[in-house]
């Protein structure tokens, strides 16, 4: 069964630190995905990447980078946290159908900056 | 301004169809609409979606869609809802973009809660 785990699950940070938020896909797709989840928003797409080594920018990717080492694995980065970066930041990866590409999500991670 | 607009929340009895609607604006002639279901863990599902081109309702499962291309709206149908149907629903638009590349925007969900 496809599979997107995220980690951690929580996470409180302080402004001006470093945090990194991982994701691994068993699905074997090559398009991996993060979002970020703000009340009275919808998705809002950060990063994403077509395959291992690459990524690509988002809607916002302003404060944020992204790291993809592997077909497995995918990371989101921030530098230098701020509390407008509160938020749940969601995974995901696609199965590469163009435009009818179906996301399978994880279950999201909610970050919280002090 | 959002390009995907949707109600906030709404509300029904189990048994009952459940309509929730949303309007999109885009200019491409082909698209697609998707429908995503958000659970009470966060986990995103996806339940259906309906290409531009194709003037059939699409069906899955007790998931369907009316739309209405003309008006840039479509509906999720839910049939014979229960309780375990509750949680937020999305819709979202995937277009073509300049660069050959599909993006999808989002709306900002419908709350639905079923009462038994």
């Amino acid at each position: 069964e496809a599979a997107v785990t995220q980690s951690p699950r929580n996470k409180v940070a302080v402004t001006g630190g470093k945090v990194t938020l991982s994701c691994n896909q068993t699905n074997n797709h090559n398009n991996m995905y993060w979002y970020r989840q703000d009340t009275g928003h919808g998705l809002r797409l950060i990063h994403y990447s077509y395959g291992a080594g690459s990524t690509e920018k988002g809607d916002i990717p302003d404060g944020y980078k992204a790291s993809r080492p592997s077909q497995e694995n995918f990371s989101l980065i921030l530098e230098l946290a701020t509390p407008s970066q509160t938020s749940v930041y969601f995974c995901a990866s696609g199965d590469g159908r163009g435009d009818a590409e179906t996301l399978y999500f994880g279950s999201g991670t909610r970050l919280t900056v002090l | 301004a959002q390009r995907v607009t949707q109600v906030q929340s709404t509300g029904s009895s189990q048994w009952g169809e459940v309509t929730l609607d949303c309007s999109y604006e885009t200019s491409e002639y082909s698209y697609l609409i998707l429908w995503y279901r958000q659970l009470f863990s966060g986990e995103m599902v996806f339940l259906i979606y309906q290409p531009s081109f194709d003037t059939q309702n699409q069906r899955s499962g007790h998931y369907s869609v009316v739309f209405q291309k003309s008006f840039k709206s479509i509906s999720l149908v839910i049939s014979a809802s229960q309780p375990e149907d509750s949680g937020t629903y999305f819709c979202a638009l995937s277009e073509l973009t300049g660069d050959s590349n599909y993006q999808l925007i989002w709306g900002s969900g419908t709350k639905l809660i079923i009462k038994p």
